[in-house]
């Protein structure tokens, strides 16, 4: 079967620096994409890794190892507005998109 | 309007009832979706739509239909109302199929008695 990994909760500082991860076992893998969702709201993009190593945008990177089957969203100078749940996702050899529960990242000041 | 918008924003129903839940976009894009997502689990494809005048059936279809008679409008159809349909459905967009991103809905809260 497909599946997606994501811890379900973490807790980190304002301004530190914090890591999801993301395991998955799909059908085929044509890319990994990270959301971002608010609560009560819609999902928002926030990266697309579909060849291995880091892809960095502002204070947001992303990873990808294919061989192992994992990625990773890194988050640096944490602000109180990052508190959301992020939520991973991997297309797979259909194109479809199978999606992570999502991790909720809470902020404390 | 800009982007993809929903209707209605919630909703509750009783069980049996007929629903539509409509979903428009107006960025041109080809392709479609209907997602649900419901605590402590991923989004979960309902129907897509990677043109006007197809659609396709993802991941848990059942109790569920669509229609895309023009590039805009993706509306989504409960036959007959069940409580397990209880959930939030978002609607996504993406100018073409495969790995271009997808652009959400605000989402409808879907309460089902």
């Amino acid at each position: 079967g497909q599946n997606i990994d994501q811890p379900t909760e973490m807790t980190a500082t304002e301004g530190a620096i914090v890591q999801i991860n993301c395991t998955y076992q799909t059908s085929g893998f044509n890319g990994l994409f990270w959301y971002q969702q608010h609560a009560g709201e819609a999902p928002t993009f926030l990266s697309y890794n579909v060849l291995d190593g880091l892809e960095e945008k502002g204070r947001f990177s992303s990873f990808l190892s294919r061989s192992k089957g994992y990625s990773y969203l890194l988050l640096k100078e944490l602000q109180m507005k990052d508190s959301a749940s992020y939520l991973c996702a991997v297309a797979d050899s259909n194109y479809q998109l199978i999606w992570g529960a999502g991790t909720k990242l809470i902020i404390k000041p | 309007i800009a982007g993809i918008t929903q209707a209605p924003t919630s909703q509750i129903l009783a069980a049996g009832r007929r629903m539509t839940l409509r979903c428009t976009q107006d960025m041109r894009h080809n392709a479609m979706y209907w997602y649900r997502q419901d605590l402590g689990l991923g989004l979960r494809l309902i129907h897509y739509s990677n043109t006007a005048g197809t659609t396709g059936k993802g991941e848990v279809p059942d109790g569920y239909s669509v229609s895309r008679a023009n590039t805009d409008d993706f509306p989504l159809t409960l036959a007959s109302a069940v409580p397990s349909q209880t959930s939030v459905y978002f609607c996504a967009s993406a100018a073409g199929q495969g790995t271009d991103t997808q652009y959400f809905g605000p989402g409808t809260r879907l309460t089902v008695l």
